[in-house]
């Protein structure tokens, strides 16, 4: 059974801080892997998107990490905001005809001044 | 800024009634999906849809709900008879699939509550 888990739950920070949020799946065959970002009372933002072949992928503050072979996945924020506080949610995609998608729990985010 | 839009953003309604939820996706997109969000479940995929073609609407119950692309520009899901655990946020999003990547735009979600 295709599955996508992530910890922690959730998480509070201050801000300035690093943090790191941790993406596991057991989708197979593996297409790609998406970091998505929701704030409260909005739809999901795009963050990264990777495929099998893609170690590292930034964007800003947020760098996504990659391990086929392991099946994990992290996001690293660094020197957090205020405005990072939302939900954090991966995504893996299974290659078939559909494209089947697989949503882990998401991580809720808070950034404490 | 194109983006895509829901309608309508917010709908109460009591069981048994019908609930048709409509989506424009950002012009040129060739994919549509519809998600349904709640607290205890998360994210689901309800259906999606490639050039206005349903792919794959394994995660939508058959008997109450469906989805259709009229055409490019809209894309529909209704419940018929609504039952209070349909209350949940429903969205859509769009995409452009090209060779491995695929971006979702999602719109902004239609809160649905069904007393």
């Amino acid at each position: 059974k295709n599955q996508v888990e992530q910890s922690p739950q959730s998480l509070i920070i201050l801000e300035g801080k690093n943090c790191t949020l941790q993406c596991n799946y057991t989708v197979s065959p593996f297409s790609n892997l998406r970091w998505y970002k929701q704030d409260t009372g909005r739809g999901p933002v795009s963050l990264t998107i990777m495929t099998f072949s893609e170690n590292t992928k930034s964007n800003g503050r947020y760098t996504a990490t990659l391990d086929a072979d392991t099946k994990q996945s992290s996001l690293h924020i660094t020197a957090s905001q205020l405005s990072d506080s939302a939900s954090y949610i991966c995504v893996v995609s299974a290659e078939n005809a559909g494209n089947m998608l697989t949503f882990g729990g998401g991580t809720r985010l808070m950034v404490k001044p | 800024d194109a983006r895509v839009t829901q309608t309508p953003r917010h709908k109460v309604t009591e069981m048994g009634q019908e609930v048709t939820m409509r989506c424009q996706p950002i012009l040129g997109h060739n994919t549509v999906f519809w998600y349904r969000q709640t607290m205890m479940q998360g994210l689901e995929l309800l259906a999606y849809f490639r050039n206005r073609a349903p792919l794959d609407d394994s995660g939508m119950p058959k008997d109450r709900f469906s989805a259709e692309m009229p055409d490019a520009t809209l894309a529909t899901l209704k419940i018929q008879p609504s039952e209070p655990r349909d209350s949940a946020v429903y969205f859509c999003a769009s995409g452009l699939v090209s060779f491995l990547q695929e971006t979702q735009y999602f719109g902004p979600g239609t809160r649905l509550l069904v007393l």
